[in-house]
């Protein structure tokens, strides 16, 4: 079984603070995802990554970077949380193109 | 037009009943299909894959129709347990798109 494991379930942060959530995958998956997601809004792309050292911009990227400096590891970081950035975050990974995402079991983050 | 459409429901069905959710998509390219499970506050689980030819597993039938640009999920015999959110995912390389998702709730 696939597992994606991200670091936090809950995390509570400051307005201006700089936040580093952390994505891991067991399964040798090339593709990795970050994805928040808000009631009313669904699930939306933030960022992806198709290699090591890749990454592509989602449709919310804005107020976001992503770094993999490894396969196994996607890593989303806030430069500066703001409060319109609490959300549920929710990482995947994928092995091809076109399989199925499997998701962490994500991350709520609240900026105060 | 939302690149994914379904029915936000919430749909209320009785115990051992037939339910059926249709997704509309509207990305003629798209080349591949899942349904997913959301329970309250957690993250997203693989329900099934939606090919071409439709698939069955156990209780659950998913079936695509790429002239009309849907695919939709029944469930025969609803269990307390199918309570859930189903969000359909429509794929062109990794490009996911979500639906926004069906609201489930089988009552006794």
């Amino acid at each position: 079984d696939v597992k994606v494991t991200q670091s936090s379930r809950y995390l509570v942060k400051r307005t201006g603070e700089k936040v580093f959530l952390e994505c891991v995958q067991d399964m040798d998956h090339e593709n990795m995802f970050w994805y928040r997601q808000d009631p009313g809004l669904g699930l939306r792309l933030i960022y992806f990554s198709y290699d090591v050292k890749m990454k592509e911009k989602g449709d919310i990227p804005e107020g976001y970077s992503v770094s993999r400096e490894k396969k196994e590891r996607f890593s989303l970081i806030l430069e500066s949380a703001s409060t319109n950035q609490t959300s549920m975050y929710l990482c995947a990974s994928s092995l091809e193109s076109d399989s199925p995402l499997h998701f962490g079991n994500g991350t709520r983050l609240t900026v105060t | 037009r939302k690149e994914v459409e379904q029915d936000p429901g919430p749909f209320n069905v009785p115990e051992g009943a037939t339910v059926a959710f249709n997704c509309t998509y509207s990305n003629s390219a798209s080349q591949s299909f899942f349904w997913y499970r959301q329970d309250c506050r957690k993250e997203p689980k693989l329900l099934m894959s939606v090919y071409s030819s439709g698939n069955e597993d156990g209780r659950f039938t998913a079936q695509l129709n790429r002239a009309s640009q849907y695919i939709s999920l029944l469930i025969r015999d609803s269990k307390l347990s199918d309570s859930a959110t189903y969000l359909c995912v429509v794929n062109k390389v990794n490009d996911m798109r979500f639906g926004a998702g069906t609201r489930l709730t089988v009552k006794p």
